[in-house]
């Protein structure tokens, strides 16, 4: 049971390249997020999606966009990368029900944009 | 709206002594409260939950006490150990929705 896992762990990019984000996880959960950690900012939601064959915007959507391939699958895709985001991007998932269960994280990619 | 207000890092404490961290939180509704924990350079892991008011959360000596008359959600340590050094984040969740809340981390450093 490998829980979230993401890929690339490290990646740096040229102003301009694009790239995709992967996450998977294997714990049959409903929803999945994307969020990025930025110094001093805590974790700030990307994107989410609740259910498979949905997606929505979170606080900062901007320059992204995401696909939820299946039910295990939540990719998070840059078409032209920029500076501001530099950061580290962790996905999570839970299981979304009457109870508010608590996310799952993986282990973040660390992403440079020069 | 929702949000969740922790109190400004980052924290030093010689070992032994008593941890407090400071959570309180805005909410339209009746949410859930969450204490993550991250280690330098891994993802972010649940270290205890309360679900309504005047619940306790536990866990590995930690503790944090749901309290809706003062919207609060204090993590307490009685004894912090090197190893507890890490960012630690307290979230919410309103029990209706899918999105979950984050502050902005408070970072402890335990030293010998």
């Amino acid at each position: 049971n490998a829980g979230v896992t993401q890929t690339p762990k490290f990646q740096v990019l040229k102003t301009g390249q694009s790239m995709t984000l992967q996450c998977a996880q294997d714990m049959n959960h409903n929803s999945m997020y994307w969020y990025r950690q930025d110094p001093g900012m805590g974790l700030r939601l990307i994107y989410y999606s609740a259910s498979e064959g949905t997606t929505d915007k979170g606080e900062v959507p901007n320059g992204y966009n995401v696909s939820r391939l299946n039910k295990r699958e939540f990719s998070l895709r840059l078409e032209s990368a920029a500076p501001s985001q530099t950061s580290v991007y962790f996905c999570a998932s839970r299981l979304a029900g009457s109870t508010p269960y608590e996310q799952y994280f993986g282990p973040g990619t660390r992403l440079t944009v020069t | 709206g929702n949000s969740v207000t922790q109190m400004e890092g980052p924290v030093t404490l010689s070992e032994e002594a008593f941890l407090t961290i400071n959570c309180t939180y805005t909410a339209t509704g009746y949410p859930s409260l969450f204490w993550y924990v991250q280690y330098p350079g891994e993802g972010l892991q649940l270290l205890l939950k309360a679900t309504k008011a005047d619940d306790k959360g536990s866990n590995k000596g930690f503790e944090a006490t749901y309290r809706k008359e003062t919207t609060s959600f204090h993590l307490e340590k009685g004894s912090v150990q090197v190893s507890d050094s890490a960012v630690y984040f307290c979230a919410l969740s309103e029990n209706t929705g899918n999105q979950f809340y984050f502050g902005t981390g408070t970072s402890l450093t335990v030293i010998p």
